[in-house]
């Protein structure tokens, strides 16, 4: 069954530093979808990406992240320079057409 | 911001009887809500989903409900499985065409069935 898939699965970084957390979504879907969800929060919007351009981002989603889908395949969240309040789980999401969403496994972002 | 809540934060139940997840809204512009189960260190897993035009949506062991007028949904597993032990999500969307649409989350349930 296809799969959302997301690497790495933890990343360590220190304040400051830049990171690019990496998803590549179901292959025939055509949104793309990050979330987040801090340690015993609930799960929260960032952004969702249709058509190579930003569908709509949230308050959380400032300047300091980006996405980009880079090839047919990947689909990237970066942070240009990550605060301690950026620790979290990152979660990917694709959906088709009208579809439900189907998530990744989350890739762990510790800052120190 | 608590658009979707979840009042119960954990629900402990018998294997083989039923587990009713509850889930309440307040945005009027929400028209489609969707369940999640997820279990630690991994993503959350679509179980099932209902639109504001019907009230029932089944699928196996999983039924969901949804009284539009009280902003009510409920999840019910019948018969319930040591495997459903989790945390459950309710979620919500506007409804729309193109897909496309952020989803909104409750804080979660955790349900422990106990063998």
């Amino acid at each position: 069954e296809p799969e959302v898939t997301q690497t790495p699965s933890h990343q360590v970084t220190q304040m400051g530093q830049e990171v690019i957390l990496r998803c590549v979504p179901i292959s025939n879907h055509l949104y793309f979808y990050w979330y987040r969800q801090i340690l015993g929060q609930k799960v929260e919007f960032l952004v969702s990406f249709y058509n190579n351009e930003i569908s709509e981002k949230s308050e959380i989603f400032d300047d300091q992240f980006s996405v980009e889908r880079p090839d047919g395949s990947n689909f990237t969240l970066k942070i240009r320079s990550t605060k301690l309040e950026d620790s979290a789980m990152y979660f990917c999401a694709s959906s088709g057409l009208a579809e439900e969403q189907y998530f990744g496994p989350g890739t762990r972002l510790t800052v120190t | 911001d608590q658009q979707v809540k979840q009042n119960s934060p954990s629900l402990s139940v018998q294997e083989g009887r039923i587990s009713i997840l509850n889930c309440d809204y307040t945005n009027s512009m929400f028209d489609y809500f969707l369940w999640y189960k997820k279990y630690p260190a991994e993503g959350p897993t679509f179980l099932i989903s209902i639109s504001s035009i019907k009230d029932k949506n089944e699928d196996g062991r999983f039924t969901v409900f949804l009284n539009k007028s009280a902003k009510h949904l409920s999840l019910h597993i019948v018969p319930s499985q040591p495997g459903d032990s989790a945390v459950y999500f309710c979620a919500a969307s506007p409804l729309s065409n193109f897909g496309n649409e952020k989803l909104t989350f409750g804080t979660g349930t955790r349900l422990t069935i106990i063998p």
